[in-house]
């Protein structure tokens, strides 16, 4: 069964940094890209960041150059490294996977990562 | 950036009726869209790519069509675990990825 668990979140004072997590399980992680999906409260999906398989990283501009996603084979897990987080980036944060057939063919939980102070 | 515009926002439907979602691109995306599904509290959950195909263990009551520009989600007969907020997305163009605004299918 694919699994999908997220960890790391939390409040942070604007500025701040955090490292959000996600370990992965039931597949085999390092054949698949994966992608981080963030959604504010009430508001609708907005993508975060991608990494292929070669850790070949992609970012929207709203993150870039204050984002880095990451990913460790050996131990099944994606990361996304948050640095001068500002407000507008408190959302429930969800790793995703990217399916052969394309889009997003599993997701984690999520995790809250709220801004402010 | 590829804009996807989803309408209507909402949706009042009485289950047991059909359900037409649209979404449409600012350019073409091919058949490259896909639509999630996402209830209160929960991860969105993929149901259609490749804008007409089902994923894995999606009833056939949810169909999907078009291509280029304009999209469609058909829920052909309503059940009560339909109603939640559906997502178009584009893949053709990235990055970014793009998501719509979603549509919330409500009872009526």
């Amino acid at each position: 069964e694919v699994q999908l668990v997220e960890s790391g979140g939390g409040l942070v004072q604007p500025g701040g940094s955090l490292r959000l997590s996600c370990a992965a399980s039931g597949f085999t992680f390092s054949s698949y890209d994966m992608h981080w999906v963030r959604q504010a409260t009430g508001k609708g999906l907005e993508w975060v960041s991608a990494i292929g398989t070669a850790g070949d990283p992609y970012y929207p501009g709203s993150v870039k150059g204050r984002f880095t996603i990451s990913r460790e084979n050996a131990k099944n897990s994606l990361y996304l490294q948050m640095n001068s987080l500002r407000a507008g980036d408190t959302a429930v944060y969800y790793c995703a996977r990217w399916g052969y057939d394309s889009a997003f063919d599993y997701w984690g939980q999520g995790t809250l990562v709220t801004v402010s102070s | 950036e590829i804009v996807m515009t989803q309408s209507p926002a909402t949706l009042s439907v009485s289950p047991g009726e059909r359900a037409t979602l649209s979404c449409r691109a600012s350019q073409s995306v091919s058949s490259n869209l896909a639509w999630y599904q996402q209830k209160p509290g929960q991860a969105p959950r993929l149901l259609i790519y490749g804008a007409s195909t089902r994923a894995t263990g999606i009833p056939a009551r949810f169909s999907g069509s078009g291509s280029g520009t304009e999209f469609t989600l058909t829920i052909s007969s309503l059940q009560s675990e339909d109603f939640a907020v559906y997502y178009c997305q584009q893949y053709n163009n990235w990055p970014p990825l793009t998501f719509g605004q979603g549509t919330k299918v409500e009872i009526k």
